[in-house]
């Protein structure tokens, strides 16, 4: 299993500011991802966090709005800019093996209110 | 979307009673997991079943696997208070490494 330190735990940000969210890991783990819940909805994958390269975002998020870092195998930063209301939600870091049984063990969450 | 489906949305039973949950993919999958949310904190992982399975059972939770109607079940028997979370499932695709989520069920079980 993993350990996931993931800070801050909430936060209340004004519009047009940025925050930069901090995955920190009990051990070296290959795969890294970010998600991010929206109010009462399921988990949506913004990236992957890719160890000496640029993050592999999916489809509806790009890097200038969430840039991310990787610069070790055990941790990690999202940064949400240029933040606006639609912005607030809970996001998420997750770690996970690969192959058929591996499962992901996630951070605790950071909880986002821009206002 | 690639995200599944999950019914029911929401589920509100006594202490003692069952609770079934079911969910449904799109894709072919190596495994498919079942995780659970309190009050919007971070997922715990509850039971992986691989595509080669049926059927799982870990305590008080027994899952389901149907590859050919793409769907699973989670029934928790004798439910407790403390049970009251939000329950997703999460699919694995062969070659993926990402988990694609379901939309939820959110289960309150009333003492």
């Amino acid at each position: 299993s993993a350990v996931i330190s993931q800070k801050p735990s909430r936060d209340i940000c004004q519009r047009g500011t940025s925050l930069t969210i901090q995955c920190q890991v009990d051990s070296q783990v290959t795969m890294m991802f970010w998600y991010r819940q929206q109010p009462g909805q399921s988990l949506t994958l913004i990236a992957t966090a890719n160890q000496g390269s640029e993050a592999t975002y999916e489809s509806g998020f790009v890097i200038d709005k969430f840039p991310i870092s990787r610069p070790n195998l055990t941790f990690s930063t999202l940064t949400v800019s240029n933040m606006s209301p639609e912005d607030s939600s809970i996001y998420l870091c997750s770690v996970e093996g690969v192959g058929a049984g591996t499962e992901a063990f996630f951070g605790q969450g950071t909880r986002l209110t821009v206002v | 979307s690639q995200q599944g489906e999950e019914d029911p949305q929401a589920l509100s039973i006594q202490e003692g009673e069952n609770a079934t949950m079911n969910c449904s993919y799109k894709t072919s999958i190596n495994n498919l997991q079942w995780y659970r949310q309190n009050s919007g904190r971070g997922l715990v992982h509850l039971i992986l079943i691989r595509s080669n399975e049926r059927e799982k059972h870990s305590g008080r939770l027994r899952v389901t696997l149907d590859t050919s109607k793409k769907s699973s079940s989670l029934l928790i028997t004798a439910s407790r208070a403390a049970d009251t979370a939000s329950y997703f499932c999460a699919s694995r695709g062969p070659g993926y490494n990402k988990l694609i989520f379901g939309a939820g069920t959110r289960l309150a079980v009333h003492p």
